[in-house]
């Protein structure tokens, strides 16, 4: 079996300060793992995946995010936030070796970027 | 990059009524695709997982007879909410995969369609 947990359900940050949203899994098979964002009213755009080759992995929009085996968690980052910033944010969980498993998603974060 | 059509992105209907919604896949062919439903400042359900010339899987709890799901061609999914009740009024959200190498796997998303049932 699989889960996500996110650990905030909302965080909120200046603008041009570091981000950091938490996600810690548990899965029973070799991971893959996702973070993806979504705008009010909108579809989820992926930002970044691990899916076996460098733990740490940078995606879109300067965010990255580390997988960290001995913590389970795979924590996305970003250096400096913008206001474009403020979104929804989703850790999922899938099973690496299996093609057709959907994903299994956290609850989300919420991040508000303050001027 | 790999872009998921979803049409249409909003739809008011009257209660009793049957509503369709389409995803597509425009770039890549998909055997599987997965419709996922949310609710206000909620993470996304899972409802069923659609299969290319096949019946489509359903979770516990989602009703086959009223999400009617039909995936006949590797690059269209339907949705479609039958007798439709002011409680299925929800952000309903379709996702593709592309098939290939597990580096490709990720899904793929609509941009959702907001359904509202008065």
């Amino acid at each position: 079996a699989q889960s996500v947990t996110q650990l905030d359900s909302h965080v909120s940050v200046s603008e041009g300060t570091p981000v950091l949203l938490r996600c810690n899994y548990s899965s029973s098979y070799s991971p893959s793992l996702f973070w993806y964002v979504q705008h009010p009213n909108k579809g989820l755009q992926l930002l970044l995946k691990y899916t076996s080759a460098a733990t740490l992995v940078k995606g879109i929009n300067g965010f990255e995010a580390e997988f960290k085996k001995s913590e389970t968690s795979f924590h996305l980052t970003k250096p400096s936030a913008h206001m474009s910033d403020a979104a929804e944010y989703f850790c999922v969980v899938s099973d690496r070796n299996s093609g057709n498993t959907p994903l299994v998603f956290g609850k989300g974060t919420r991040l508000s970027v303050i001027a | 990059g790999a872009v998921v059509s979803q049409h249409p992105s909003r739809v008011i209907c009257k209660s009793g009524t049957s509503v369709k919604i389409e995803c597509r896949s425009l770039d890549f062919q998909a055997t599987t695709m997965f419709w996922y439903r949310q609710f206000p400042k909620q993470s996304l359900m899972l409802m069923a997982t659609s299969n290319e010339g096949s019946k489509a899987t359903y979770e516990q709890g989602v009703e086959k007879d009223k999400f009617l799901i039909n995936h006949a061609s590797l690059t269209l999914s339907t949705l479609t909410v039958t007798s439709a009740h002011p409680e299925d009024s929800s952000f309903y959200i379709c996702s593709a995969r592309r098939t290939g190498p597990a580096k490709d796997r990720a899904l793929h998303f609509g941009n959702g369609t907001r359904l509202t049932v008065t």
